[in-house]
């Protein structure tokens, strides 16, 4: 079975502090993608990556950034977290564009809350 | 842009009884559509995912249906049962060179023993 992990279920930060959440999937999995998901918005897309340090913008990449140093991690960061960043946060990945039929794999979610 | 929109936002159901939920989007130019279900405070678990292609997808209970034409789709559940009750997703992957997802908001079912 393919496993998306997330480092922390629940995070509590300060505005303004620097937050890193981070994505560990064990598929080997090109693809790799970070939502955030809010109620009445749904999942909107921030950033995804298709191949080690690549990345592209998703739908609401503003003050959020992404690395990915390894193929099997994938970290989004918050260079100054704020109070609208509260949010659920999910890590997806996905096997390569030569595979469209695969689905994405989502790991459990971070629900981060910024006071 | 790509719009998905689900109703009901909400079903409340009895155990045993069919029911349809309902997913449509405003471009047809999709890749696959795929139905999703997230337990609360959960990620999410995909449950069918049918090719423009195809009409239908089935797995046990579930049979899901697409008209790429019209811009729907339906998610039936069978004999509903209260293990059943989470919020059901619809997601559109666009026909793009990257597999972005385009999401709903989602019906959150709930089934009564």
């Amino acid at each position: 079975d393919v496993k998306v992990t997330q480092s922390s279920r629940y995070l509590v930060k300060r505005t303004g502090e620097k937050v890193f959440l981070e994505c560990v999937q064990d598929m080997d999995h090109e693809n790799m993608f970070w939502y955030r998901q809010d109620p009445g918005l749904g999942l909107r897309l921030i950033y995804f990556s298709y191949d080690v340090k690549m990345k592209e913008k998703g739908d609401i990449p503003e003050g959020y950034s992404v690395s990915r140093e390894k193929k099997e991690r994938f970290s989004l960061i918050l260079e100054s977290a704020s109070t609208n960043q509260t949010s659920m946060y999910l890590c997806a990945s996905k096997a390569g564009a030569r595979l469209l039929q695969e689905t994405q794999y989502f790991g459990p979610g971070t629900r981060l809350l910024v006071l | 842009k790509q719009e998905v929109t689900q109703i009901p936002a909400a079903l409340s159901v009895p155990e045993g009884e069919n029911l349809v939920l309902n997913c449509s989007f405003t471009d047809s130019a999709i890749y696959n559509l795929q139905w999703f279900r997230q337990d609360p405070g959960k990620g999410l678990t995909s449950l069918l995912l049918i090719q423009s292609s195809q009409r239908e997808q089935t797995s046990g209970r579930l049979n899901a249906s697409l008209d790429k034409s019209s811009g729907r789709s339906t998610l039936y559940i069978a004999a509903s049962q209260p293990g059943d009750s989470a919020t059901y997703l619809c997601a559109v992957n666009m026909n793009t060179g990257f597999q972005k997802l385009v999401f709903g908001t989602g019906t959150r079912l709930l089934v009564s023993p």
